[in-house]
């Protein structure tokens, strides 16, 4: 069946580098990804998305890319800090009859050492 | 975004009893969901809760074991019925929060969790 999955299931950094958190999708038809990032005892917060149409989306110290060709995703997140530490999931955004339906990779546990 | 609690925050239920899962919003939503995630998983889309019919249950999940209710467009609950420890995993109620600055589409925004564990 069709899925979302992720390439590493944690990384590990050190305080101030760069992290790239990966992500593979096989349903060629969805047209809008999201990530979201998880803390230990909450709900998972949204960070960044994009649609199909569009390559690369950067927000505040992330920046999403999209390789539709090799259906693959990534959250690059600059200078990261110890706060940045939590699971990060990206999600696909499956339409169908008028509604939408998120089916989530398993996710990457992000490490960052002071 | 849309606040969004949950209550019980988290419960320790005994086998064969059952719990029931609010979720509350702070504004009327159109799109309400219930997802699970078991330990050191991801999320599995349970049901999507539909305001004034019945529940879309997704595959592996039925009504009679996760009944769900959605009187209005604020508040829905979930029911873990005639639990059995398989089903210890963390309870998420999403909605689907309309278009925001900066936002490309209609996202899903989360509440903090139920965390169930079954004796």
């Amino acid at each position: 069946g069709e899925s979302v999955g992720l390439h590493l299931p944690t990384l590990s950094v050190q305080e101030g580098d760069n992290s790239i958190i990966n992500c593979a999708y096989s349903n060629s038809a969805s047209d809008y990804f999201i990530w979201y990032k998880q803390e230990s005892g909450k709900g998972p917060q949204f960070i960044i998305d994009i649609r199909s149409n569009m390559d690369k989306r950067q927000g505040q110290r992330v920046t999403v890319l999209l390789n539709k060709t090799v259906k693959h995703l990534s959250l690059q997140i600059a200078a990261t800090q110890p706060g940045d530490s939590a699971v990060y999931f990206c999600a696909e955004n499956r339409r169908n009859t008028g509604f939408q339906k998120l089916v989530f990779g398993t996710g990457t546990r992000l490490l960052v050492s002071p | 975004s849309a606040v969004i609690s949950q209550k019980p925050s988290r419960d320790i239920c005994q086998r064969g009893t059952s719990l029931t899962i609010q979720c509350q919003v702070d504004s009327q939503v159109t799109m309400m969901f219930w997802y699970r995630q078991q330990p050191g998983q991801s999320l599995t889309l349970i049901a999507t809760a539909n305001q004034g019919s019945e529940a879309t249950y997704e595959s592996g999940f039925v009504i009679d074991k996760f009944p769900i209710s959605r009187p209005n467009l604020t508040f829905s609950t979930l029911t873990v019925s005639n639990m059995s420890p398989e089903d210890s995993s963390i309870y998420l109620c999403s909605v689907e929060g309309g278009r925001r600055s900066g936002r490309l589409s209609d996202t899903q925004y989360f509440g903090p969790g139920t965390r169930l564990t079954v004796l």
